[in-house]
């Protein structure tokens, strides 16, 4: 069965300062996606990243860098130089192949950044 | 970039009547659409799964003769929260699968039920 673990429930920073978002994910498939998304108030999930099972390649993106590590089954997201607007809930996802690619949550992560 | 529209985003109700809540891709037609239940400060709970011309697939613990879906086009699937109550009360999020390659999910904005 596919499940996607965030332990940390909160976190509050800094402006400024880099936080990382844990992501442990566990799959019995091969053929897997991992997702990030973003929630901010308003409630509209935001896309973030994508990631198939077969491309272990680290990504960046501005001030985003996710980081999937399939020896650990993790896929760490890590933000630079916070910034206010990055406060949201964000959420890690996980899709199989096997389970007809419905996509299951983490429970998420809220992000407060702090001026 | 594909869109996923839902109506209404907002919605009250009397405790005891039915809401219908729809969903619709508008640039891609999707065989695949999910729905999601999100209650405050929690995450997104998927409730089942609606495939274009045939029964939708249920996640454990959701009761299908409350929550009645329909995907008759393929790009509407529609979701029907019969005698709502207010424990119904919640975020309702659905998403379409792009047909191109990644099994992406596109998400609609939500709705917002309150059951009163």
């Amino acid at each position: 069965a596919q499940k996607v673990t965030q332990a940390q429930t909160e976190i509050s920073v800094v402006e400024k300062e880099d936080v990382t978002l844990d992501c442990v994910y566990e799959t019995r498939d091969t053929t897997y996606y991992l997702f990030w998304y973003k929630q901010p108030p308003s409630g509209e999930l935001v896309f973030l990243i994508r990631r198939n099972s077969f491309d272990e390649q680290n990504e960046i993106s501005g001030r985003y860098s996710w980081n999937f590590q399939k020896s650990t089954s993790s896929f760490n997201f890590t933000i630079t130089a916070s910034q206010v607007v990055d406060s949201a809930v964000y959420f890690c996802a996980l899709s199989e192949a096997n389970g007809g690619f419905k996509t299951i949550f983490g429970a998420g992560t809220r992000l407060f950044v702090k001026a | 970039g594909a869109v996923v529209s839902q109506h209404p985003s907002r919605v009250i109700c009397k405790s005891g009547t039915s809401v219908k809540i729809e969903c619709r891709s508008l640039d891609f037609q999707a065989t695949t659409m999910f729905w999601y239940r999100q209650f405050p400060k929690q995450s997104l709970m998927l409730m089942a799964t609606s495939n274009e011309g045939s029964k939708a697939t249920y996640e454990q613990g959701v009761e299908k003769d409350k929550f009645l879906i329909n995907h008759a086009s393929l790009t509407l699937s529609t979701l029907t929260v019969t005698s709502a109550h207010p424990e119904d009360s919640s975020f309702y999020i659905c998403s379409a699968r792009a047909p191109t390659g990644g099994h992406q999910q596109f998400f609609g904005p939500g709705t917002r039920l309150t059951v009163l």
